[in-house]
């Protein structure tokens, strides 16, 4: 299974654009790329996905290497309420069809007013 | 918000009592997921459960046990429960990546405390 590897916490200024990278460098070419956040103790909330191209939604942007080796979830405008832990994971789906989500340890953001 | 509750919410057991956590969803997903999620561990995956009666295991499963006998019910089973499953327990579910965007849904977790 790919692994990932993310800073283990980042700081951002409130109204800033919060890059936080994830590494990935053993992803398989049918392996997706997710990211979630956990506020508080809260069950964690789906942020954004991508396979190749990069991602835009409401929430951040996507934006995935080339090689697909890395990418970087960006909040672009970050307030006080997005301080949370962000998890980048890699979607594993199996010949059978079987898709396990692995979770690290993530990154911890916290927004600085 | 994704039908899934977890029960129950909040337990205290002793070392060696059985225990069993129970995930309802409504949403008739294909995916039913269980983690844990420690200090300084972030989230693992115990087991995973990708249709009726089939299921796998994950990262962390020795000491757990599963069952899913209906597509709405994914139980996780502590035989016998020790100190050190002592943890808060997350249920997830999903509709997979043929689903819109393969999101996982999660419960609002389970605190369990084994003394």
């Amino acid at each position: 299974d790919a692994k990932t590897t993310q800073p283990t916490s980042m700081d951002c200024a409130e109204g800033r654009a919060a890059n936080l990278p994830c590494n990935h460098s053993t992803i398989s070419g049918n392996e997706y790329v997710y990211w979630y956040r956990q506020i508080h103790s809260q069950g964690p909330q789906y942020i954004i996905h991508g396979l190749k191209n990069n991602e835009t939604n409401e929430m951040a942007s996507l934006i995935i290497t080339e090689d697909r080796k890395s990418s970087t979830l960006i909040l672009p405008h970050a307030t006080l309420r997005d301080t949370a832990v962000y998890y980048c994971i890699v979607r594993v789906v199996s010949n059978f069809g079987n898709e396990k989500l692995t979770f690290g340890t993530g990154t911890r953001l916290t927004i600085i007013p | 918000d994704a039908g899934i509750t977890q029960s129950p919410r909040h337990k205290v057991t002793e070392t060696g009592t059985p225990v069993t956590l129970r995930c309802h969803q409504t949403e008739n997903h294909r995916y039913m997921y269980w983690y844990r999620q420690d200090p300084g561990h972030g989230l693992r995956l115990i087991h995973y459960s990708y249709g009726v009666k089939d299921t796998d295991k994950g990262e962390v499963s020795d000491g757990y046990s599963v069952s899913r006998s209906k597509t709405e019910d994914f139980l996780l089973t502590l035989e016998s429960a020790t100190s050190s499953q002592t943890s808060v327990y997350f249920c997830a579910i999903s509709g997979g990546l043929a689903s819109n965007t393969g999101e996982l849904f999660f419960g609002e977790g389970s605190r369990l405390t084994v003394l």
